[in-house]
């Protein structure tokens, strides 16, 4: 079993949607969570961290599962430069980071 | 600007030819990482040090070797051991292990004919 996996998609939204990715993790210690962007042959960058009591960043909203072993990401009035691939990201004992495949999205005007 | 920085962008090798990535961060960070991207696959953990001098095997090791004799390089070669090297390799920082995001630098494309 994978220790991080996605819905590859692809999203494909019109401007102005809001649009949900949830992401889900094997390991029930995981310790810290994050979400990444990735632009097409581009290195990932950093979207937010996902705190247990869940954060907004402006358009965008992270929260945080235990119980059922998932983070989410919200991006709430798509502009079209949110079309990327967005990656979910797992920290897990013994301090090696595990990476989901992915999640493309494609926001058309 | 504080940044990390990979050399080259691009790198076209024969089969049989050792290659070594470069990897440099003026971030001060402890913690540097080696992955490679492969079309339909997230990102593999290569190696990883957490400190000058100490380098860890990650989950697809064979074929690589790594040194950290500096604080803000992290050399990664590609041996002719690796069966299928051509890849996007991904060198990341972060200031330690526990729990603090990574930064990337912009990657190397490593093709092997």
């Amino acid at each position: 079993r994978k220790e991080v996996e996605q819905d590859p998609g692809p999203f494909n939204v019109p401007e102005g949607a809001t649009v949900a990715f949830n992401c889900t993790y094997s390991n029930s210690a995981s310790q810290s969570f994050f979400w990444y962007r990735q632009d097409c042959r581009k290195e990932p960058k950093l979207l937010m961290s996902v705190y247990s009591s869940g954060n907004e960043d402006g358009r965008f909203t992270a929260q945080l599962n235990r119980a059922s072993q998932y983070i989410s990401l919200l991006i709430r009035d798509s502009k079209l430069s949110d079309s990327a691939t967005y990656l979910c990201v797992v920290l897990i004992p013994g301090n090696q980071f595990y990476f989901g495949t992915g999640t493309s999205l494609t926001v058309i005007p | 600007d504080g940044g990390i920085t990979q050399s080259p962008k691009y790198l076209f090798r024969k089969e049989g030819q050792n290659v070594t990535l470069s990897c440099e961060q003026n971030l001060n960070h402890d913690a540097m990482y080696w992955y490679r991207q492969d079309p339909g696959q997230g990102l593999r953990l290569i190696y990883y040090s957490q400190i000058v001098n100490d380098f860890q095997k990650g989950d697809i090791a064979e074929g690589y070797s790594v040194s950290r004799e500096k604080k803000e390089s992290f050399p990664l070669t590609v041996t002719s051991a690796q069966k299928n090297p051509t890849a996007f390799y991904l060198c990341a920082s972060s200031v330690g292990t526990s729990g603090y995001e990574q930064y990337f630098g912009p990657g190397t494309r490593l093709t092997v004919t």
